[in-house]
């Protein structure tokens, strides 16, 4: 079955550092993979998704991810960061079992945006 | 558009005791995920409901359980509370037209047990 692993737990960066935060998921065939972000108090919701084709993903608020095969990464990237980035962030995969109808995620990490 | 809802929003129940918690998902949404968030584990996946089926679940013991029922609303129900089930549930739901699709997550139910 195909799993997701986040080794950066948390991490603390200041207002227009950029932001790198790490993904890895086993080999399970056809791959796809998410990020969710989780803001304080509100609903997890997409940043991106990467189904096929350019392997460099854009999402939504400046976002983006990689996919490297070679590597079973897709670490989530963003540019500069800003306070309102203060949040948790999940990476996700399909579950097999589930016939990729559901989703496994990683640990989270923990974002804290000081100003 | 509604997004996905919950309830309740938070609850305190002590050891023993049962819970029920609901979801209403998405309109048009036919599967409907529950999710465990508790410190520091991430999300653990639960249980999955389609066509008012229980299609796979996750590696939780059986007093965790549920049902959807035919307007595909859901409720998850805990049964001889531990103090680890405490954590916040989340539910989420699908279009079923969109293989392997993106999931529509609910702000959640948050369990204290005592």
């Amino acid at each position: 079955a195909q799993s997701v692993s986040q080794h950066n737990h948390h991490v603390i960066l200041s207002e227009a550092a950029s932001l790198e935060l790490g993904c890895n998921y086993s080999y399970g065939g056809t791959v796809n993979l998410f990020w969710y972000v989780q803001y304080p108090g509100q609903h997890l919701q997409l940043l991106l998704k990467y189904f096929s084709g350019d392997p460099l993903v854009k999402g939504i608020k400046g976002f983006e991810a990689e996919f490297i095969k070679s590597k079973f990464s897709f670490n989530l990237r963003k540019p500069s960061v800003q306070w309102s980035d203060t949040a948790e962030y999940f990476c996700a995969a399909p579950r097999e079992d589930t016939g990729r109808r559901a989703l496994t995620f990683g640990s989270g990490t923990r974002l804290q945006v000081q100003p | 558009e509604a997004g996905v809802t919950q309830s309740p929003t938070h609850l305190i129940k002590t050891r023993g005791q049962q819970v029920t918690l609901r979801c209403s998902p998405i309109s048009g949404h036919t599967s409907v995920y529950w999710y465990q968030q508790a410190l520091g584990l991430g999300l653990q996946f639960l249980l999955w409901y389609d066509e008012g089926e229980e299609r796979n679940r996750g590696n939780f013991p059986p007093r965790f359980s549920g049902r959807q029922f035919p307007n595909y609303s859901s409720e998850l129900n805990v049964n001889a509370l531990e103090l680890e089930d405490s954590a916040l549930y989340l539910c989420a739901s699908r279009n079923p037209g969109i293989l392997t699709g993106e999931l529509f997550f609910g702000e959640g139910s948050r369990l204290t047990v005592l």
